[in-house]
């Protein structure tokens, strides 16, 4: 069971647009900043937005980020065949036993 | 070029240790916390430990608290994470990865090793 929780697939049309959601607390995503990863089967993570709406360079403007209260989402606009991969939400969690955490995970199927 | 290479994985007994590593180059070690993330065949990715720039600060997931530890040896840019008493569902690939911010501690990393594979199993 993931602190954050995120759903386990999202599917859409080349072309389109969709949202991945990530739900928290107030310990963590409430007051502290969320990052996007991009996994590939077999790979690396790849950070795709920090900050809850930062992309670092190189990641294409497709990709968006944002936050609002204990719940944060990644939008990823005019899909690709390319963006089938797994996506995974991050941050802090400040309560007694601080650490970091991450979604469960969600699956992309671009159809 | 920025990059981390980890090694150490193996196969090994429940109860064993062992210790993996991560090499760093091409940045400044010493400027930028590393996070240790794992992830179970099949399965997410696992929050294990992270280590300030300095080694001063640490801290562990609940699931590792007591059995893992994290160091780093900054001349020789290098992190270790020390496991001991492993269990089977320690079985995992082990990431280090670099955080993008040097004064932050949150696990947005920016630069991943390639992974290597711990499994714990009799």
């Amino acid at each position: 069971q993931s602190v954050l929780t995120q759903p386990p697939s999202v599917s859409a049309a080349p072309g389109q647009k969709v949202t991945i959601s990530c739900s928290g607390s107030s310990s963590n995503i409430g007051i502290n900043y969320v990052s996007w990863y991009q996994q590939f089967p077999g790979t690396a993570p790849k950070l795709l937005i920090y900050d809850n709406d930062k992309r670092p360079s190189g990641i294409p403007d497709r990709f968006s980020g944002s936050k609002s209260g204990t719940s944060a989402t990644l939008d990823i606009t005019g899909l690709q065949t390319a963006d089938e991969a797994d996506y995974y939400c991050g941050t802090w969690d400040s309560r007694l036993t601080t650490g970091g955490v991450f979604g469960g995970g969600t699956k992309l199927t671009v159809v | 070029q920025v990059q981390l290479v980890e090694s150490g994985g193996d196969v090994v007994q429940p109860g064993r240790s062992l210790r993996l590593s991560c090499v760093a180059s091409g940045f400044t070690f010493s400027s930028y916390a590393i996070h240790w993330v794992r992830q179970a065949p099949g399965k997410g990715l696992e929050w294990v430990a992270v280590v300030s720039y300095d080694g001063n600060n640490k801290y562990f997931a609940d699931s590792v608290k007591g059995r893992f530890t994290i160091s780093r040896d900054n001349p020789k840019n290098t992190l270790y994470l020390l496991m001991n008493s492993l269990r089977p569902e320690d079985t995992a690939v082990y990431y280090c990865a670099r955080v993008l911010v040097p004064a932050a501690l949150s696990p947005a990393c920016d630069i991943w090793g390639q992974g290597t594979t711990v499994t714990v199993s009799s």
